[in-house]
């Protein structure tokens, strides 16, 4: 079946540091990609997609490229900021964009420190 | 636009207790989702309505779970009798179709079996 594995956390960095959450996945066909944010208290977010092989997903200065090759959807950030402290999860979702059916991973605390 | 509404927000329970958790999709989404979320753990689907009806329910417990979404709007998820292992935050996700490229979650129910 699709699973979703992602580098285990928690991570710790300063303010300003560069970031990456690593993603591999395993599906069956041709699946979306996304990566959701949880904030201490609040429901998940979706903070980017992508939906076909080379796409590359950006919001709030976060990015991740879809690559087929290695299976992979690495989330990254060029310098972040102590509001970026929350838990990412990345997904994906089979077949079409169905992206309410989706597959999870275990999630990655981040914490920025000032 | 109204995000996804969740009740109660937290649950305390003993175990062989049954308990039941609402979910109010946002208005107009055809597309509601329950999933359970264990601590540590990423989310994972139990149940997807497509308006009234079950579209796939191959992850719910059925001896004990059930969940129902009348008139294809509001949604209950029941677990009757609870078990410890049953400890987990319940999260309602609704999309405005099956094909959405984005999926919209509430804050969710934690509930504590003891």
């Amino acid at each position: 079946g699709d699973s979703v594995t992602q580098m285990e956390g928690p991570v710790t960095l300063s303010e300003e540091a560069f970031l990456t959450i690593n993603c591999t996945y395993t599906a069956t066909g041709y699946p979306s990609l996304f990566w959701y944010v949880q904030y201490p208290g609040e429901g998940l977010q979706l903070l980017l997609k992508a939906t076909k092989a080379d796409d590359k997903g950006s919001n709030k200065g976060f990015e991740a490229t879809y690559r087929k090759e290695t299976t992979s959807f690495h989330l990254e950030k060029g310098s972040v900021q102590v509001s970026d402290s929350a838990v990412y999860f990345c997904a994906l979702s089979e077949g079409n964009t169905n992206a309410g059916k989706s597959t999870f991973g275990d999630g990655t605390t981040l914490t920025v420190k000032p | 636009e109204a995000g996804v509404a969740q009740s109660p927000r937290y649950k305390i329970i003993e175990k062989r207790q049954s308990v039941a958790f609402w979910c109010n999709p946002i208005s107009g989404h055809a597309t509601l989702y329950w999933y359970q979320q264990i601590l540590g753990q990423g989310p994972k689907l139990l149940i997807q309505f497509q308006n009234n009806g079950v579209v796939d329910d191959s992850q719910l417990p059925k001896d004990r779970f059930s969940a129902e979404r009348l008139k294809g709007v509001d949604s209950t998820l029941k677990i009757q009798p609870a078990k410890l292992e049953d400890s987990a935050v319940y999260l309602c996700a609704s999309s405005l179709e099956p094909g959405s490229t984005e999926a919209f979650f509430g804050q969710g129910t934690r509930l504590t079996v003891v």
